[in-house]
């Protein structure tokens, strides 16, 4: 069974880092790319980031360029995203996703919740 | 980039047949693949269509997905409701750089 367990949300002031992990299993890891996307509180979802299988493609949508990293550790079957000078508009919910090449995302965490407020 | 636009919220009774579009804003619709998930409170999304018209196992066939190129709109039709399949709904594609794009999701009441 795929399970996807995201964690390392929190409140944090803003301006402040944060990592979030997503620990995998169920699944060859290092066959697919992996994205996380966010809910802000009573919104919709958002694309936040995206890494392709061996870490060679990555993107960021333009609302996090410059401030967050994806990245992967296949050893580890572990997804990161390092979030840094955190914004009160980053607070949601965060989820990790697994992507196939077609754009479909078929597996999905529970969400770790992020919430920047000083 | 493109956007996707989705109604805000749409109603129906039990046993009827209920549609969701999903308009891209610009370039073709045909050009990549659309998934639709649903999400019910306090839980993660889940597909209901992937790759415009393809249902994953467990899905049952009430669901259904569709790309019409003269609207440059992707549909999900839902047939036969119950009050089950109410949720929010939203469509996905991606763009040329494969960063994904998302609708702004669709409420479904079952009334």
């Amino acid at each position: 069974e795929v399970q996807l367990v995201e964690s390392g949300g929190g409140l944090v002031q803003p301006g402040r880092s944060l990592r979030l992990s997503c620990a995998a299993s169920g699944f060859t890891f290092d066959d697919y790319a992996m994205h996380w996307v966010r809910q802000a509180p009573g919104k919709g979802l958002e694309w936040v980031s995206g890494i392709s299988w061996n870490s060679g493609s990555i993107g960021y949508a333009d609302s996090v360029k410059g401030r967050f990293t994806i990245s992967r550790d296949n050893a580890k079957n572990s997804l990161y995203l390092q979030m840094n000078s955190l914004r009160a508009e980053d607070t949601a919910l965060y989820y990790c996703a697994t992507g196939y090449s077609s754009g479909w995302y078929p597996n999905w965490g529970q969400g770790t919740l992020v919430t920047v407020s000083s | 980039n493109f956007m996707l636009t989705q109604p805000h919220s749409v109603s129906e009774s039990p046993g009827k047949t209920v549609t969701i579009s999903c308009t891209r804003s610009s370039g073709s619709i045909a050009s990549n693949y659309v998934q639709w998930y649903q999400q019910r409170p306090g839980s993660a999304p889940t597909t209901v269509i992937y790759e415009d018209n393809q249902r994953p196992s467990g899905v049952p066939d009430r669901f259904s997905g569709s790309i019409d190129s003269s609207s440059n709109s992707a549909s999900l039709t839902i047939s036969g409701l119950k009050t089950e399949d109410e949720a929010d709904y939203y469509c996905q594609s991606y763009d040329s750089s494969n960063h994904g794009v998302f609708g702004g999701g669709t409420k479904l009441t079952v009334l």
